[in-house]
C-alpha cells in the first residue's frame, strides 16, 4: 500500500513565522502535490512537482512555496505566516506518469491555524 | 477554478438506505473519479470512470457517467453508519497530472 506521511497532524504558528509542512511517500511515485482544504471550498492545488527541483504553480500559490529535494519528500512553506492561511492542507502523491490512470494517495492531513 | 460541483452539499439517510450524490463538470475529461474523506482525515481513492464506459460497480458502489451531460452520480447501496463520510468527485482532463476536486458531499448515516 502507497503510505503518504504528514509530519503533523496539528500546528499552531504566530503570524509571521516561517511555517515548514513536510510530506513523505513510499512509493517512488515523481507526481506529489500539496492542496489546501476550506469548508465550502474543497480543495484547492497550490503547488505540484513532477520531478525532483521541479515544481510547477496550481491554482493558488501565492504566500507559499515548494521544496523538492529528494524523489520522497515535498515540501511547503509559508514564507511568512497570515491567519488567512490558516486551513487544513493536504499532500498527495500520484500513480506513475506512465500509469494510464492518474490515481492520488493522500496523507492524513496537517491543520495549520495561524494566530 | 472548481471543475466538479456536487449535489446534494449534504445528505442524511438511515442505515440500509441507499445514498446518492451527483457531481456536474465543464470540460471534457480523460476519467473521473470518487473520492472518500472521513471526518479530519485525508482523501481515499474509491472508483475511477474512464470517459468511454458509462457505468461501473465496486462492491456497494455503483457509478455512472453521462459525458453528453458531463455529470457523474455515485450510489451507495445499502448504506451503514461507518459509511458517514465526505464524497468528492475528482475529474482528469490529462493536464500535467493534475486533477481538479469538486466541493463535496457529507453524508450522514444514522443508525
Amino acid at each position: 500500500d502507497v503510505k503518504v506521511t504528514q509530519s503533523s497532524r496539528y500546528l499552531v504558528k504566530r503570524t509571521g513565522e516561517k511555517v515548514f509542512l513536510e510530506c513523505v511517500q513510499d512509493m517512488d511515485h515523481e507526481n506529489m502535490f500539496w492542496y489546501r482544504q476550506d469548508p465550502g471550498l474543497g480543495l484547492r492545488l497550490i503547488y505540484f512537482s513532477y520531478d525532483v527541483k521541479m515544481k510547477e504553480k496550481g491554482d493558488i500559490p501565492e504566500g507559499y512555496s515548494v521544496s523538492r529535494e529528494k524523489k520522497e519528500r515535498f515540501s511547503l512553506i509559508l514564507e511568512s505566516a497570515s491567519t488567512n492561511q490558516t486551513s487544513m492542507y493536504l499532500c498527495a502523491s500520484r500513480t506513475p506518469s506512465r500509469h494510464p490512470e492518474n490515481i492520488q494517495y493522500f496523507g492524513a492531513g496537517t491543520r495549520l491555524s495561524v494566530l | 477554478s472548481q471543475q466538479g460541483e456536487e449535489d446534494p452539499q449534504a445528505l442524511s439517510i438511515q442505515e440500509g438506505e441507499n445514498a446518492t450524490m451527483n457531481c456536474s463538470y465543464k470540460t471534457s475529461i480523460n476519467n473521473l473519479q470518487w473520492y472518500r474523506q472521513n471526518s479530519g482525515r485525508g482523501l481515499v481513492h474509491l472508483i475511477l470512470i474512464r470517459s468511454n464506459e458509462r457505468e461501473k460497480h465496486s462492491g456497494r458502489l455503483r457509478v455512472t457517467l453521462d459525458t453528453s451531460k458531463k455529470s457523474s452520480s455515485l450510489l451507495i447501496t445499502a448504506s451503514r453508519a461507518a459509511d458517514t463520510a465526505s464524497y468528492f468527485c475528482a475529474t482528469d482532463t490529462g493536464t500535467a497530472s493534475k486533477l481538479t476536486f469538486g466541493t463535496g458531499t457529507r453524508l450522514q448515516v444514522t443508525l
